[in-house]
């Protein structure tokens, strides 16, 4: 099952414009990550934000996390055609064998135009 | 570093067939994941490996199995194949030191493509 939901499903702007995507989430976490994919190919993790911070950078990624409010965004500032990919959030789920691991929610399909 | 390799790449079976896959770590890492990823169902967690045992399991049949070797690659097993397997298998690994696979970064390989005729 999905414990996080990326909102929208599909995103379509101009290089330059910025990108918001948002994940909400559903049961308390440690940690909150997003993960970029390219077309059919493995995912690259983007960054990691604990549950103690609210607000974390990364180059032209800017990444917010609201536990009161269960929700995380990522911002993509000055697009380029190369941000084109989709975009996941993940949080660590607690399974029956008291270890932890990472579920994903559907991502966000990010076109980027020249 | 050499990053996460799967092999093969690409692979076509048919219906009541068994298929291995299998996954190289970054050297290092301990903490082998691997997840199904398919268009409908999303990216969807299998198992999780660390230190040659098995720490976690999704919820797949038992017709998916996995084990890990003393060097820490592994590998994953779909027996009796049917058309629903097909999808993008991911294996992702991370260092997992003494804690749990989500409180890292995981590293994933470029999966390999299954498709079952």
């Amino acid at each position: 099952s999905q414990q996080g939901e990326e909102d929208p499903q599909a995103l379509s702007i101009q290089e330059g414009e910025n990108a918001t995507m948002n994940c909400s989430y559903k049961t308390s976490i440690n940690n909150l990550q997003w993960y970029r994919q390219n077309s059919g190919r493995g995912l690259v993790h983007l960054i990691l934000i604990r549950s103690n911070e609210r607000e974390k950078h990364s180059g032209r990624l800017r990444v917010t996390l609201d536990t009161s409010k269960k929700s995380s965004s990522l911002l993509i500032t000055a697009s380029r055609a190369a941000d084109t990919a989709s975009y996941f959030c993940a949080t660590g789920s607690r399974m029956n064998s008291g270890y932890s691991t990472l579920t994903f929610g559907k991502g966000t399909m990010l076109l980027v135009s020249p | 570093k050499a990053g996460v390799t799967q092999t093969p790449r690409y692979l076509i079976k048919t219906r009541g067939q068994q298929v291995t896959l299998s996954c190289s770590p970054i050297s290092g890492h301990r903490s082998v994941s691997w997840y199904q990823q398919t268009p409908g169902q999303g990216l969807q967690f299998l198992f999780e490996y660390f230190s040659e045992t098995q720490r976690n399991k999704g919820n797949f049949p038992g017709r998916f199995s996995g084990r890990q070797f003393s060097n820490s690659r592994s590998e994953m097993n779909v027996s009796t194949l049917e058309l629903g397997d097909s999808a993008l298998y991911l294996c992702a690994s991370s260092l997992a030191s003494s804690g749990n696979p989500s409180y890292n970064e995981q590293f994933f390989g470029p999966g390999t493509r299954l498709t079952v005729l």
